[in-house]
């Protein structure tokens, strides 16, 4: 069975600061995909980045990065100089094998001027 | 091009009814995954249906059951509604069983009084 962990139910930051949001997950699959998506206030789920569990590369793209860690099933997401835009709730995905996605509960970002 | 669609926006049952919600997939995909979403939870997968069979199935009752279209369109109905069953219901789609990456509609926000 997967599980997806997300610790911080949610995180107060005032704009312009840096936040890590956490995940953890298990899986007894070698081949995995973890996700991480953004839901906005509409509701909609905003695909943000897709990392298979063969690549731990970090990846940067402009404000956001990720860091992959396998040896302690974790992959946190970094936000650096917070701006009120990204007042969201963000979920951390897994997807093994032919399963479909299990998402951890998620963590509310709140970003203030 | 558009992306996944979903109606209605907004529902409010009875209980004891039924409801069919419908989504339609992002253009080029064939895979249409359903997720129900409670307040404060993440998304919960429902089932999925690629050729116009359901080929997986989350935790939920019979009382919860689909359909998909030759054009890849698909609904979600839901017999003798519960208080419980309101929620965020989420449609995503996806190319080939297997989806890598599920881009999400919008949601169709079911409430049950």
């Amino acid at each position: 069975a997967q599980k997806v962990t997300q610790a911080q139910t949610e995180i107060s930051v005032v704009e312009k600061e840096d936040v890590t949001l956490d995940c953890v997950y298990e899986t007894r699959d070698t081949t995995y995909y973890l996700f991480w998506y953004k839901q906005p206030p509409s509701g909609e789920l905003v695909f943000l980045i897709r990392r298979n569990s063969f690549d731990e590369q970090n990846e940067i793209s402009g404000r956001y990065s990720w860091n992959f860690q396998k040896s302690t099933s974790s992959f946190n997401f970094t936000i650096t100089a917070s701006q009120v835009v990204d007042s969201a709730v963000y979920f951390c995905a897994l997807k093994a094998g032919y399963s479909t996605l299990t998402f951890g509960k998620g963590t509310m970002l709140l970003v203030s001027p | 091009d558009a992306g996944v669609t979903q109606s209605p926006t907004h529902l409010i049952k009875t209980r004891g009814q039924q409801v069919t919600l419908r989504c339609s997939p992002k253009s080029g995909h064939d895979t249409v995954s359903w997720y129900q979403q409670a307040l404060g939870q993440g998304p919960q997968f429902i089932f999925q249906y690629y050729e116009e069979e359901e080929r997986q199935r989350g935790n939920f009752p019979d009382r919860f059951s689909g359909h998909q279209y030759p054009n890849y369109s698909s609904e979600l109905n839901v017999n003798a509604l519960l208080l419980g069953d309101s929620a965020l219901y989420l449609c995503a789609s996806s190319y080939g069983v297997v989806g890598y990456e599920q881009y999400f509609g919008p949601g169709t926000r079911l409430t049950v009084t």
